[in-house]
């Protein structure tokens, strides 16, 4: 079975802190993808980031970092000296054909 | 380049009604999906199909149908609505490279609220 877990609900920091958003992952498969999803107060969903199961390497673009270790089961996502603009949900997605969600982490960002 | 379209975008139903919810990509991706978005439960997978003529069961099938007649549509039925599929719906598509899982484009959602 595929499961996506992420235990932080909702998070609160002042702007310019960092901040990371966890994601725990189940899957039997050997070959399978982790995906973060941003939706904004608007409500639609903006991809941030594909990682597939061989690659391990931490990535990084802009102030956004992901982490990914296999031997965890973890593909986490830290937000480095946060904006107002980061306010949203963001959900950490699991895939083979289809996709399995995690339930989603509010963020917010204070001024 | 519209994307992926979501038609009603709002709709009130009375417990017992059917309706049907259209999603329509211009993307001419091979993968559709639709979901659910409930409070505090993320996203969950209804149904899905990997081709024209092809559908299959997610992780909350039961109370809804699927028909994919046309590549570029993928439609949602309720024969009986009832209050507990009260929800925001969000379709999606991708395309079925094999090996590299693209990621999916969403349309803007549907709230359906049911009486």
């Amino acid at each position: 079975a595929q499961k996506v877990t992420q235990a932080q609900t909702e998070i609160s920091v002042v702007e310019k802190e960092d901040v990371t958003l966890d994601c725990v992952y189940e899957t039997r498969d050997t070959t399978y993808y982790l995906f973060w999803y941003k939706q904004p107060p608007s409500g639609e969903l903006v991809f941030l980031i594909r990682r597939n199961s061989f690659d391990e390497q931490n990535e990084i673009s802009g102030r956004y970092s992901w982490n990914f270790q296999k031997s965890t089961s973890s593909f986490n996502f830290t937000i480095t000296a946060s904006q107002v603009v980061d306010s949203a949900v963001y959900f950490c997605a699991l895939s083979l054909n289809d996709m399995r969600f995690g339930a989603g982490t509010r963020l917010t960002v204070k001024p | 380049n519209a994307g992926v379209t979501q038609t009603p975008k709002f709709r009130v139903l009375k417990t017992g009604q059917s309706m049907t919810l259209l999603c329509a990509q211009d993307m001419n991706h091979e993968y559709m999906y639709w979901y659910r978005q409930d409070p505090g439960m993320g996203l969950r997978l209804i149904h899905y199909s990997v081709g024209e003529g092809t559908t299959a069961k997610g992780e909350v099938p039961d109370g809804y149908n699927v028909s994919r007649l046309k590549k570029q549509n993928f439609l949602l039925g309720l024969e009986s609505a009832a209050p507990s599929q009260t929800s925001v719906y969000f379709c999606a598509s991708r395309f079925a490279d094999r090996g590299s899982n693209q990621p999916q484009h969403f349309g803007d959602g549907t709230r359906l609220s049911i009486l």
